[in-house]
């Protein structure tokens, strides 16, 4: 079974820029997540996915991050402009229903340095 | 708020046992969990428990909590250097988001 993908797997830019990231979560997965990892941290979630519709953006910083998940199936996450520190680990996952205590299935992660 | 907290490295021998601990805050917590994340990758399952447990082994791996304390630990047997990774602990609350801790570093010397 082919795991949740991610790429690109490292970006660099400068601050102001914009960067998008992509995920292609477990085939059949309804719910997807993006997290964001600052170095030293436990992942925080940005934002759910059920199917193509939002269900949790609370920590979602609007002003600069958005997100979409067309035909609920790929995601992309984008950040513009980008800050300093934005500078992270974007983390995708993927589970069935996104219900109870379900299992996530994480991705490797984009490495995001902002210079 | 809910709140994960975790000491921050942990060094053991290997064939020794290693227990990573966490505490939380939120006590309407309804299920924890153990991930690992290895140097480039995701975050991987290890287990979990229910909360009206206190107990749980899997293999190498035992999880007790002691829900009056908010506390969670993490035992692992016969540590091999292969276990050498990240491990956090994440608490499901009322929210049904999972909230992170800051991860614990083991590091296993032969």
């Amino acid at each position: 079974e082919a795991g949740v993908a991610q790429s690109p797997r490292y970006k660099i830019i400068e601050k102001r820029q914009s960067v998008a990231f992509w995920c292609n979560p477990i085939s059949g997965h309804a719910t997807l997540y993006w997290y964001q990892q600052i170095l030293g941290q436990g992942p925080k979630l940005l934002i759910q996915f059920q199917n193509n519709g939002v269900v949790d953006d609370s920590q979602l910083p609007k002003d600069r991050f958005s997100a979409e998940r067309l035909k609920g199936v790929d995601s992309t996450l984008k950040i513009q402009p980008a800050k300093l520190e934005d500078s992270a680990v974007y983390l995708c996952a993927s589970s069935l229903e996104g219900t109870g205590h379900e299992k996530l299935f994480f991705g490797s992660g984009t490495q995001l340095s902002v210079l | 708020g809910e709140d994960v907290e975790q000491s921050l490295f942990l060094s053991v021998r290997e064939g020794d046992s290693s227990v990573i601990n966490c505490t939380y805050t939120d006590s309407s917590s309804t299920y924890l969990y153990w991930y690992k994340q290895e140097p480039g990758a995701g975050l991987q399952l290890l287990t979990y428990i229910f909360s009206n447990m206190d107990m749980k082994q899997d293999q190498r791996l035992t999880v007790l909590l002691n829900k009056k304390d908010k506390h969670l630990s993490l035992r692992i047997a016969d540590t091999q250097t292969g276990d050498s990774a990240i491990y956090f602990c994440a608490e499901r609350g009322n929210t049904d988001k999972l909230i992170f801790g800051t991860g614990t570093r083991l590091q296993v010397f032969p």
